[in-house]
């Protein structure tokens, strides 16, 4: 099956600091991917979709300049997350789909963001 | 705009019986999908089961099924003989079908299972 990995699965950072987050798509060639954030016990939050070569669609409610999106190939995407303060700790989840199986997303691992 | 909603936060049963999870969706939409993801500790999303709005067929896959009511917005997942390995948490998700097809989750259902 397609697989989708998400580097790293931990990070911790200082507040004020930058960090990025990638996605990349390992065996498939990913035209949209998407980025969600979940608090504890709570469900996924789209944030944003991002399309390969173009500027991301960012949810209401979520800073463009907070979150930084770079979808720049087929198989990576990245989110940066700017200026980072303990309110953006987090669990960070990416998926990706291909046009030819667009009616399914692949998920990675997810990242777990806390801000010190 | 579209919702997904999820009654149940949280459900138990027992292993070798069956339980069934609810969920209710609200869209104008004619044609669509609908899914079941599983999230276990590992927090890796994992589909269960995919249905096709425009498929009066339930879908089934192994002993997970669905009952799918259209007319009443309704998708609930039935687990048949259930196991240690089904414990988590439980994402009923909606998408359109438009070329990018975002998808919207429902609150989610915790479910634990006894031995």
């Amino acid at each position: 099956g397609a697989v989708v990995s998400q580097h790293p699965s931990r990070v911790i950072c200082k507040s004020g600091t930058s960090v990025k987050i990638e996605c990349r798509s390992l065996d498939f060639q990913a035209t949209t991917m998407f980025w969600y954030r979940q608090f504890p016990k709570q469900s996924l939050m789209l944030m944003a979709t991002s399309n390969e070569g173009s500027k991301a669609t960012y949810e209401q409610g979520v800073e463009k300049d907070k979150f930084l999106i770079n979808h720049a190939s087929l198989t990576l995407s990245t989110l940066t997350v700017t200026s980072a303060h303990p309110e953006d700790s987090s669990f960070y989840i990416c998926s990706a789909q291909t046009l030819l199986m667009n009616t399914e997303a692949f998920f990675g691992q997810g990242t777990r963001l806390t801000v010190v | 705009a579209q919702t997904v909603t999820q009654s149940q936060p949280e459900m138990s049963v027992q292993e070798a019986e069956t339980v069934t999870l609810s969920c209710t969706y609200d869209t104008s939409e004619s044609d669509y999908y609908l899914f079941w993801y599983k999230q276990p500790p590992s927090r890796q999303m994992i589909l269960v089961i995919r249905q096709e709005a425009y498929k009066q067929q339930n879908a089934t896959e192994n002993r997970f099924s669905v009952n799918f009511q259209k007319a009443a917005k309704s998708f609930s997942l039935k687990i048949s003989d259930s196991q240690l390995g089904d414990a988590a948490m439980y994402f009923c998700a909606y998408s359109g079908r438009g070329a990018t097809n975002k998808l919207i989750f429902g609150t989610g259902t915790l479910l634990a299972v006894q031995p």
